[in-house]
Formats: structure tokens, C-alpha cells, sequence
């Protein structure tokens, strides 16, 4: 079946502009999450979702950035009023559930390469 | 904090040499650790592992997982061109969260 996708590829935005990025997990999958990459960084976790909840927020870098997720499938990152410092890939992941086994195996999509000029 | 500590930062190899990739770290609550080659954007997933011992193997790539030591390591055997990348360690812990090594970028040249 059909993987992690995610919109736009790309996304040029000036500052202080808000932006959109969805993210379409693999089907069946219950857990989503984001994930950001800034460059030459390793992947740093923003947000996940289990159905429609998300439990954790701790990764979200200020109260710019908020995520829902809507009927159990796809979820939207938005990032308000952006900064040149929110410049990166956003990476989302999809696993069957949070629990064990291949619970914890996540996903990823193409990612959304986010430039604030 | 959990913690992922891979090494090299990075490693240049000859095709056809064997590398070994190191990740260990530290967590509160250890679920599994994964794998992932990361070429372009997408990290692709290649290994998990969650019992000390077991190697898991495909084709020229294995990893095994020391959870004593807290520590991991990947083999690539008789490398090729399309091995370069950048090889990512991770770590479930709490509530299934990844975190992340910085990575170690594998370029292999012929």
C-alpha cells in the first residue's frame, strides 16, 4: 500500500507569514508524528498523535507551532507568524500503534523542506 | 534526558570494505532501538531490535543490540556506491518518541 505522504514537497514563505503542512500516514497506522531536521542536525521530536489526541506536546519549539489530526488519518502542522530560525524539513511517521512489537517501528514520509526567508 | 550518541560523525570507505557504526545511549525507559538510512529526506527504516543478543540481518547489512552496555552496532559487509548515506540510530522511550543520534554520514567511493 501506499507509504507516508506529505505536502508541499517544498515551501518558500516569508517571515512572519503562517504556513500549513500536512502529513497522510500509511493507512491503519493509529500513531502519527512529527519530526523536525534543521540543517546538519539530527531529528528533533515535536509532536505525536494517538487517534485524534495528542498526549505530548513537550516538542513543540514555542506556542507558534500547533498540530491537529482529524478523523484519525491527516494531520496539519502549523506554524504561525514564521521566523527565519523555523527553517527545515518536517518529517512525519506513522506506526501501527504506540504499543509493542512492531508498534514502535515509525514510517516516515518524504518530508517538507520549509524556507523562511 | 534520553540520549543517542552515535560514532563516526562521518567515515569515508572504500567499495567493498566492511564498516561498523556505533550508537549508544541512554534512556529512561528503553522500548527498542532503530535503524534508519537516510539518503535524501525520508529516513528509510532498515533494523529493530529490542532483545540483547539478536542479530538482525539483511542481505550485506546486520545490527545487534548489547543491553548491558547500552549500546549498538551496524555492520555493512562488501559496501557499494549506493550504501552512502547517513545512517541514523534511535531510540524509543517514552510514549514511543524517537530520539535521534546526530547520524553517521557513510560515503563510499570506488
Amino acid at each position: 500500500g501506499a507509504g507516508v505522504s506529505q505536502s508541499p514537497s517544498n515551501k518558500v514563505t516569508e517571515k512572519g507569514k503562517d504556513v500549513e503542512l500536512r502529513c497522510d500516514p500509511i493507512s491503519g497506522h493509529t500513531a502519527l508524528y512529527w519530526y523536525r531536521q534543521s540543517l546538519g542536525q539530527g531529528l528533533e521530536f515535536l509532536i505525536y498523535f494517538q487517534g485524534n489526541s495528542a498526549p505530548d506536546k513537550s516538542g513543540l519549539p514555542s506556542d507558534r507551532f500547533s498540530a491537529e489530526r482529524t478523523g484519525g488519518s491527516v494531520s496539519t502542522l502549523t506554524i504561525q507568524r514564521t521566523q527565519q530560525e523555523d527553517s527545515a524539513v518536517y518529517l512525519c511517521a506513522s506506526s501501527l500503534s504506540l504499543a509493542g512489537g512492531r508498534g514502535y517501528e515509525q514510517y516516515f514520509g518524504p518530508g517538507t523542506r520549509l524556507t523562511v526567508t | 534526558e534520553d540520549k543517542v550518541v552515535q560514532s563516526p560523525l562521518s567515515l569515508v570507505v572504500h567499495e567493498g570494505d566492511t564498516v561498523t557504526l556505533n550508537c549508544s545511549y541512554e534512556v529512561t525507559n528503553f522500548r527498542s532501538l532503530l535503524w534508519y538510512k537516510q539518503e535524501k529526506k525520508a529516513p528509510t527504516f532498515l533494523f529493530m531490535l529490542t532483545s540483547s543478543g539478536i542479530e538482525k540481518k539483511s542481505g550485506r547489512l546486520s545490527s545487534i543490540l548489547d543491553k548491558k552496555e547500552l549500546f549498538s552496532i551496524l555492520n555493512i559487509t562488501a559496501t557499494q556506491t549506493g550504501d552512502s548515506a547517513v545512517y541514523l540510530c534511535a531510540n524509543t522511550g517514552t510514549a514511543s518518541k524517537l530520539t535521534f543520534g546526530t547520524g553517521t554520514r557513510l560515503q563510499v567511493t570506488l
